[in-house]
């Protein structure tokens, strides 16, 4: 398995807290992305990161902001949880500077509630 | 919005049996991908088959792609209970390395 750690597995909040989540990895990946994955709708793409404080909007990211400081973390922030966030989130990596075509590894992900 | 959309959306069949499903897509793409998802865990990274490519095999995995008709299929062959799971496309249409995946298949084999 590739080395991507997702922290915390498992989170209970209340409307209207923030909410980090952090993705750690140790591949050395240039690219790292943030999905959300909720019954009927597969995987969305929220924000990506191409490098270092190099980050992109996805499809689904209102209401969602990303950081990235250094290669190995990329952070997701709800800054103020509404009970529509409430999915499964995972974090993917990827390395296209190894050559094209290359797939994405994905970490075991976070269950997050918003009551 | 999304890109590729699977079919059928579950199935079930006997160990040793085969399973095909599809995916069809919308726009041109770089390549496409199949992963899978056991419960409760992240997508594991299947096959990649690349926009000039016909056919691709990995062990008991054999996907084809046809870009004229936008479509793709899955052929796991002499399945195992071991292959329950669900099952995704994605398309990378060569814009940062982005994926855009469609709504999953779920695949149930029965010992």
């Amino acid at each position: 398995d590739a080395g991507i750690t997702q922290s915390p597995r498992h989170k209970v909040t209340e409307t209207g807290t923030p909410v980090t989540l952090r993705c750690h990895q140790t591949e050395n990946h240039r690219y790292m992305y943030w999905y959300r994955q909720d019954p009927g709708h597969g995987l969305r793409l929220i924000h990506y990161s191409y490098g270092v404080k190099d980050t992109d909007k996805g499809e689904v990211s209102d209401g969602y902001s990303v950081s990235r400081s250094k290669t190995e973390d990329f952070l997701l922030t709800l800054e103020s949880a509404t009970s529509s966030q409430t999915s499964v989130y995972f974090c993917a990596i990827s390395d296209p500077d190894r050559g094209r075509d290359q797939p994405q590894h994905f970490g075991d992900g976070t269950r997050l509630s918003i009551l | 919005s999304q890109q590729g959309e699977e079919d059928p959306q579950a199935l079930s069949i006997q160990e040793g049996e085969n399973a095909t499903m599809n995916c069809s897509y919308k726009t041109s793409i770089n390549n496409l991908q199949w992963y899978r998802q056991n419960s409760g865990r992240g997508l594991v990274h299947l096959i990649l088959i690349r926009s000039n490519e016909r056919e691709k095999h990995s062990g008991r995995l054999r996907v084809t792609l046809d870009t004229s008709k936008k479509s793709s299929s899955l052929l796991i062959t002499a399945s195992r209970a071991a292959d329950t799971a669900s099952y995704f496309c994605a398309t990378d249409t060569g814009a940062n390395s982005k994926l855009t995946f469609g709504k999953g298949i779920t695949l149930s084999v029965r010992p």
